[in-house]
């Protein structure tokens, strides 16, 4: 079956603007993830999706940053007024179900110029 | 501080030999254990996942967990050159909502 995507694969912004970065779980997987990577570090987790529970936003950087899901599908990670060091790769993962195994997606490479 | 702990490497062995990936982590209530396999610039991808203790093989891989050491590996046999990538080592917290916490990765070259 079809797995977790993204959009856009890759995206050059300007510094001060700002993007939008989308996923698609993998269909009836409720718990939904972002993560980011920087070049050569592990991953840095950003915030997770459960059902319609309150998103855990523990792992955002600042309130630059924003997600929501919505109907319990898509997911939009919104990143305003970006800077550079926001250059990363920005993965999403969905899992059957919160603590279980996480599909991840093949990410959107953000530069920052 | 929820850790979890692998060695970066690079781990180097031989075509044909065993590759062991170990990973420890610091909350005695953890419940869950995955491991994930990434090549260079592209994403995680899931290998295994164990919850109890003991072995768990799937074709050339095994996890192997031991909950009193808190300690969770991987064994890669019969490692090939296409084995090479970085290995995640993720943990489940006891506790935790549905957070994973995943280590920063050991790096695996298998020489032919």
């Amino acid at each position: 079956g079809a797995g977790v995507s993204q959009s856009p694969s890759n995206k050059v912004t300007e510094k001060g603007k700002d993007v939008e970065l989308r996923c698609d779980p993998i269909s009836g997987h409720t718990a939904l993830y972002w993560y980011r990577q920087s070049l050569g570090q592990g991953l840095e987790f950003l915030i997770y999706f459960q059902g319609n529970s309150a998103p855990d936003k523990s792992g955002l950087p600042s309130d630059r940053f924003s997600a929501e899901r919505t109907g319990g599908s898509v997911s939009t990670l919104t990143i305003q007024r970006t800077q550079q060091e926001d250059s990363a790769v920005y993965l999403c993962a969905s899992s059957p179900g919160g603590g279980r195994e996480q599909y991840f997606g093949p990410g959107t490479r953000l530069t920052v110029t | 501080q929820k850790e979890v702990e692998q060695n970066s490497g690079p781990l180097s062995v031989p075509e044909g030999a065993i590759a062991s990936l170990n990973c420890t982590y610091s909350d005695r209530g953890s419940q869950s254990f995955f491991w994930y396999r990434q090549y260079s610039g592209k994403s995680p991808e899931l290998i295994m996942f164990i919850y109890s203790n003991g072995d768990k093989e799937d074709g050339r891989f095994t996890a192997q967990l031991n909950k009193a050491s808190q300690y969770v590996s991987l064994l890669i046999r019969d490692s090939q050159p296409s084995d090479s990538a970085t290995y995640l080592c993720a943990v489940r917290y006891g506790g935790s909502q549905g957070n994973l916490i995943f280590g920063k990765g050991t790096k695996l070259s298998v020489k032919p």
